[in-house]
């Protein structure tokens, strides 16, 4: 079947400029995870949706980044007033069960 | 806090050579521990995963170890090729049913022709 997709792959936006970047998990997978990825860096954790249960945004860097997922759908991080700080690759991931993650190929940020 | 570290960072190697990435947990409590593999501008790829009940796995020429009660785990890559070259992280969930994943910062492996 169908693995995790993201969209867009790349986004270049202006200082300032709200963006908005998808994830397409794998169809029944319960929790899902954004990450973000800097240039040489490790993942960092964003934030983590389980079912209805409430998301845990114990990653989210700033109340500039927010994210929203309806059921065990799609799911959507935004970024309003984007900063050059913010330019990194933005990895989703789709799970199925506890500590088991399929990655989608990640967004490209680039904040000019 | 569970942190993951992975040694070396980073190695070099001919082609042909065995090799074993190293990954520890400040936690030993793993519940789950999956190994990825990462080319350069890519997400990650799933190589092993091994589960709570599990001590080792096995695909092709990698096999992934685990001992729980130190909290290290091993990725050991048979008769390395140049397609081999790439980042590898391991990452672990700890005990507890929380789905939280620490990632360890990975271990860039360039295989020589």
């Amino acid at each position: 079947g169908a693995g995790v997709s993201q969209s867009p792959s790349n986004k270049v936006t202006e200082k300032g400029k709200d963006v908005e970047l998808r994830c397409d998990p794998i169809s029944g997978h319960t929790a899902l995870y954004w990450y973000r990825q800097r240039l040489g860096q490790g993942l960092e954790f964003l934030i983590y949706f389980q079912g209805n249960s409430a998301p845990d945004k114990s990653g989210l860097p700033s109340d500039r980044f927010s994210a929203e997922r309806t059921g065990e759908s799609v799911s959507t991080l935004t970024i309003q007033r984007t900063q050059q700080e913010d330019s990194a690759v933005y990895l989703c991931a789709s799970s199925p069960f506890p500590g088991v993650q399929y990655f989608g190929p990640g967004t490209r940020l680039t904040v000019t | 806090k569970q942190e993951v570290t992975q040694i070396p960072a980073a190695l070099s190697v001919p082609e042909g050579e065995n090799l074993v990435l190293n990954c520890s947990f400040t936690d030993s409590a793993i519940y789950n521990l999956q190994w990825f593999r990462q080319d350069p501008g890519k997400g990650l790829t799933s190589l092993l995963l091994i589960q709570s009940s599990q001590r080792e796995q096995t695909s092709g020429r990698l096999n992934a170890s685990l001992d729980k009660s130190s909290g290290r785990s091993t990725l050991y890559i048979a008769a390395s090729q140049p397609g081999d070259s790439a980042t590898y992280l391991c990452a672990g969930v700890s005990s507890g049913g929380y789905q939280k994943v620490t990632f360890g910062t990975g271990t860039k492996l360039q295989v020589i022709p």
